[in-house]
């Protein structure tokens, strides 16, 4: 069975960087596009971006200049980072695995405050 | 972008109700959406995918239909644990795109 677990601070300045990791456990990371999706408080699911195996990645257009998705397979852990955050960039981080057109499996979803 | 728009935003509803939720996609999407059910604190949870293939372990009280533009999330006697918030989804292309939510609260 497939599990992801995540990890990160909750808290970040404003303009610092996010960062959220996410270790994957039970799958090959070949098998997967591994994403990332946001919810902010009491909100909606946005898309942030995925990386696959082979090094590609696509970002969604409205955080594209500050995302980095990066993958590290010698330790099956993959990272969000979000640079220059505000306020509405406070929201639930969920890491997640995209194979076959199906977002599944999740983890458990990261609360990320941007606040001084 | 394709964007997606589901209604209603929520609905009261007992249970033993059917409850019918819609999702529109602005281009046609063949079958490429997806069901989600979201509950208080926790990740949105994969109920549905192709448009109407159910996800191993959900309840065959759940179904999904449609194709294109159009699709509806069927839920036929609604139960306790289902009072929760939906999500749809397209996985036509990307960056894939959700609906706003549908909220389904006790009547």
């Amino acid at each position: 069975q497939v599990h992801l677990q995540q990890s990160g601070p909750g808290l970040v300045k404003p303009s610092e960087t996010l960062s959220v990791t996410c270790t994957v456990s039970g799958a090959s990371v070949s098998s997967y596009y591994w994403s990332w999706i946001r919810q902010p408080p009491g909100k909606g699911l946005e898309w942030i971006g995925y990386i696959h195996y082979s090094g590609s990645t696509s970002y969604s257009p409205s955080l594209k200049s500050r995302v980095t998705i990066s993958l590290d397979t010698s330790k099956t852990q993959f990272s969000l980072k979000l640079s220059s955050v505000t306020a509405a960039d406070t929201a639930v981080y969920y890491c997640v695995g995209y194979t076959n057109r199906r977002l599944d499996p999740w983890g458990q979803g990261t609360l990320v405050t941007v606040s001084s | 972008d394709i964007q997606m728009t589901q209604s209603p935003s929520s609905v009261s509803a007992s249970v033993g109700d059917r409850v019918t939720i819609t999702c529109r996609a602005s281009l046609g999407i063949s079958t490429w959406l997806a069901w989600f059910q979201q509950k208080p604190g926790k990740a949105p949870k994969l109920l549905i995918n192709d448009a109407s293939s159910l996800q191993s372990g959900v309840p065959s009280r759940f179904s999904g239909s449609g194709s294109e533009t159009d699709f509806t999330l069927t839920i036929s006697s609604l139960q306790p644990e289902d009072f929760a918030t939906y999500y749809c989804q397209q996985a036509n292309s990307f960056p894939l795109t959700f609906g706003g939510g549908t909220k389904v609260e006790i009547k």
